[in-house]
């Protein structure tokens, strides 16, 4: 089984409506990750916790919100889908790096494709 | 706030041929890390080879090696000997050493390059 499993890995829904991307990790780590890839952008940051209790707005956290709902868990959610969020969607998770035996590296998941029509 | 480039939208190369892919950096860092990740069709991201800012080695892994120019701020991928399965969108990240402060520890990417293989 992958160490940071996404669901769903597809998903097409239509404008309006609420979505929730979930991500589960088995890595143990504290820190994860929602970031989003669109084509000429790369991957850019959604939202991030460190742990259970903290969570931080990224770059693009407009329109998202998240939950924490464990340490393995973190769920990403669009409350009212728009076709400019048809997007790949990554969960990611890392230790917490800064040191010389960690560079604190992410982990992705496979990603989940979320189409707004 | 720290910002990557890579300029080449999509690179090829023939077969056992070599490639270089570019990516510039902008940081007021001293300490830091580089990586590229590799994202084949399949979609995972896959880490290739990463650079600790404080070491003037550069890095290598097998058939892929880095060209870590830190006063320019540049670190190159190149992939020697090249295969089929090295088609993919590679991304070029920076990470803070540093866990606090304002970078929070998070890579910043680059907007990816795609490498097509020809047989």
């Amino acid at each position: 089984d992958a160490d940071v499993t996404q669901t769903p890995r597809n998903r097409i829904t239509k404008t309006g409506k609420r979505i929730m991307l979930e991500c589960s990790q088995t890595k143990g780590h504290d820190r994860m990750y929602w970031y989003r890839q669109d084509p000429g952008l790369g991957l850019r940051l959604i939202y991030y916790s460190f742990d259970v209790k903290d969570i931080n707005k990224g770059e693009i956290s407009d329109g998202y919100s998240v939950s924490r709902q464990a340490q393995a868990k973190f769920s990403l959610s669009l409350e009212s889908a728009i076709p400019n969020q048809t997007a790949l969607y990554f969960c990611a998770t890392s230790e917490v790096g800064g040191s010389t035996t960690n560079t604190g590296e992410l982990f992705f998941g496979e990603g989940s494709r979320l189409t707004v029509l | 706030a720290q910002t990557v480039t890579q300029s080449q939208p999509e690179m090829s190369v023939q077969e056992a041929e070599t490639v270089t892919l570019s990516c510039t950096y902008d940081t007021s860092e001293s300490d830091y890390y580089l990586f590229w990740y590799k994202q084949p069709p399949s979609r995972q991201m896959i880490l290739v080879i990463r650079q600790e800012a404080y070491k003037q080695q550069n890095a290598t892994e097998n058939r892929f090696s880095v060209n870590f120019q830190k006063a320019a701020k540049s670190f190159s991928l190149k992939i020697s000997d090249s295969q089929l399965g090295d088609a993919a969108m590679y991304f070029c990240a920076y990470r803070s050493y540093y866990a606090g402060g304002t970078s929070y520890g998070k890579l910043t990417f680059g907007q990816g390059t795609i490498l097509t293989v020809h047989p």
